[in-house]
């Protein structure tokens, strides 16, 4: 059964400062590896979707890279800023379960001005 | 429509009554899942359809869930008898398809509460 295990679950930092959130995943045979992100008492919205045979995507400050072999995924959010406050979330689609994305626990993440 | 459109936003229910959580997916939005998250904890898969079928039920917590999917677009979970440990948000999400490229639309979820 696939495990996603996102650290730290939570973070802080000063305006202006680089983001780095981690997802790991216990499987490697996955299709994709999407990042999301969820502001309080709202649905998620999809950032970014890695599929297999990718290393990484981007769009505008974010980054997502995927090494499937070692099991991680890591999204990259440069130069934050107070609006990027919110929990991210990562989620891993296998092979074998079709459709049932596994996801993490999240990361919140405070940017404070 | 413009996104999912979850409904109520909002249920409070007493301990063993049913109750209906409906879901609207983006229009011609072939695959719907149902997911919950608990006060927390992380998203729990609960069942996918690709078109009004249902390939995997295998995350329904109890017989006392269901759900169902007409005219490949709305789709109704339904809790009877419902308890306690019930209460969470229930979370709607659509794609095109179900291509490994496809992203997930949620919806804002349905804060169900069980008194």
């Amino acid at each position: 059964k696939q495990e996603v295990t996102q650290i730290p679950a939570a973070l802080s930092v000063p305006e202006g400062e680089n983001l780095v959130l981690n997802c790991s995943f216990t499987d490697s045979a996955i299709y994709n590896l999407q990042w999301f992100r969820q502001d309080p008492g709202k649905g998620l919205t999809s950032l970014l979707l890695i599929q297999s045979s990718q290393r990484e995507q981007t769009s505008g400050r974010l980054n997502a890279s995927l090494d499937k072999s070692s099991g991680r995924s890591t999204l990259y959010i440069a130069a934050s800023q107070p609006g990027d406050s919110a929990t991210y979330l990562c989620a891993a689609g296998t092979w074998d379960s079709w459709g049932k994305l596994q996801f993490g626990a999240g990361t919140q993440v405070v940017v404070t001005p | 429509g413009a996104g999912v459109s979850q409904s109520p936003s909002n249920k409070v229910t007493e301990k063993g009554k049913d109750v209906e959580l409906r879901c609207d997916p983006i229009s011609g939005h072939t695959a719907l899942y149902w997911y919950r998250q608990s006060l927390g904890q992380g998203l729990e898969f609960l069942i996918y359809f690709q078109g009004n079928s249902a390939p995997d039920k295998s995350g329904l917590p109890s017989d006392r869930f269901s759900a169902e999917r007409t005219g490949g677009s709305v789709s109704t979970l339904t809790i009877q008898r419902t308890q306690q440990e019930d209460s969470a948000v229930y979370l709607c999400a659509s794609s095109s398809d179900q291509g490994s490229n496809e992203k997930l639309f949620f919806g804002s979820g349905t804060q169900l509460s069980v008194l």
